[in-house]
This record gives structure tokens, C-alpha cells and sequence, in this order.
């Protein structure tokens, strides 16, 4: 299972983008990336997933480069709402394996 | 659907007791976890199943947690006897294959 590292914490104010980067430098071919985010006293819920290059939807994006050692979740506009735990997750999703979540990103929003 | 629905949402119990969870998973997904949560530790996998058949348990504690998936819409934790060490926020997830994992709203578990 590939390691992901991303940093403990981040503050940011509301109307700004957010960029959290995960590093994952031993991720395999077959791996994809997965981001997840858990409010206060709520599980996990998922943002966005991606294999290469750039994914969008209505909630985020997530930037993927040639190399895909790291990736970067964007949250634009950022509101105070969005303060959160960010999980950034590497796994093989065509297999029925686990999927290890590690500390994730602590983003917190100030008004 | 309601999605996956988690009972209790808290537990307040004494050290030695039995402890049961309860899980169920939406409706027609195939796998299901289980997660211990704590300020120290994170988020943790205990164990998960794929068509009710535990694959990987090796994150379970010890002898004292168990888990059973009788059938595809319903699954147990166990602790027995717990210690005020398990106090932690305990999740349930499930998903179809290559899916997203959808969560429970967790049981609050307090062993005094």
C-alpha cells in the first residue's frame, strides 16, 4: 500500500482557494487517488477521485501531474464550512483491498 | 435510501462489560468495514468483509474484539470485556466494488 504524506494542518480565510498537497512517491501503476473529508463528530464522506492529470466536480479539484508522486485537492472559495479534516488516500480500486487512512489535513477556515 | 445506519449512537458502559455495535450497510453493497476513531491514533481499520466473509482482520486488537456478518444487510462488533483503552468513536462503512466508501454517523463509546 502506498504511503501518503500531507501536511498536519492549514489555515486559510473564507473566499480564498485552498490547495492541499498529499506526496505519495511510491504509488503503484494500478493505484488511484482518493480524497476524503470528515466534519466534527460526522465519518469520513468522499470528495473526489482521480487517476492522472485533472478531475473536476462540483465540490473540488484534484491535480494530478506526469509523475503522480503527489496530487493536489483545490477547494475554491472556501467557506467556513469547509473547516475540515482532508484525507488523501492511494489504493488500487479494482481490487477488494483495504485502504488505509493516515492523519489527514486539518484545514481550518477563519472568518 | 437512509444510508448506513450505525446503533447505538452511544454507549457509556463500565470496564468488563459486553460491548455490541451494530451495523447496516446500504442495500446492495457488497463490502464493509469497520474503523475505530481516536484523538491519538486516527482513524483505524479493524477489520473488513467482502460478501459477508471477513477478508483482513489483522487490524483487530486483540482477542477481547470480534465481528460477525451473518448476512448482507446486518453486522455486529463485540467487545468483550471492554476496557476504558476501547473508549473511541466507532465507524461503519460500506461499498459497491471499486466504490466509494459511504460511512455511518459512528457509535460514541465510553468505558468507564
Amino acid at each position: 500500500l502506498a504511503k501518503t504524506t500531507q501536511p498536519i494542518s492549514m489555515d486559510s480565510y473564507e473566499g480564498q482557494e485552498v490547495n492541499i498537497t498529499c506526496s505519495h512517491n511510491n504509488i503503484a501503476t494500478n493505484d488511484y487517488i482518493t480524497w476524503y473529508q470528515q466534519f466534527p463528530s460526522q465519518g469520513p464522506r468522499f470528495i473526489i477521485q482521480g487517476y492522472k492529470t485533472k478531475v473536476t466536480n462540483e465540490v473540488a479539484s484534484l491535480f494530478i501531474p506526469a509523475d503522480r508522486k503527489s496530487s493536489t485537492l483545490s477547494l475554491p472559495r472556501v467557506s467556513l464550512s469547509d473547516t475540515a479534516v482532508y484525507y488523501c488516500l492511494v489504493g488500487d480500486i479494482n481490487r477488494d483491498d483495504k485502504i488505509i487512512f493516515g492523519k489527514g489535513t486539518r484545514l481550518h477556515i477563519l472568518p | 435510501d437512509a444510508g448506513v445506519i450505525q446503533s447505538p449512537r452511544h454507549e457509556v458502559t463500565e470496564m468488563g462489560q459486553e460491548v455490541t455495535l451494530r451495523c447496516k450497510p446500504i442495500s446492495g453493497h457488497n463490502s464493509l468495514f469497520w474503523y475505530r476513531q481516536t484523538m491519538m491514533r486516527g482513524l483505524e481499520l479493524l477489520i473488513y468483509f467482502n460478501n459477508n466473509v471477513p477478508i483482513d482482520d489483522s487490524g483487530m486488537p486483540e482477542d477481547r474484539f470480534s465481528a460477525k456478518m451473518p448476512n448482507a444487510s446486518f453486522s455486529t462488533l463485540k467487545i468483550q470485556p471492554s476496557e476504558p483503552r476501547d473508549s473511541a468513536v466507532y465507524f461503519c462503512a460500506s461499498t459497491l466494488p471499486r466504490g466509494e466508501q459511504f460511512f455511518g454517523p459512528g457509535t460514541r463509546l465510553t468505558v468507564l
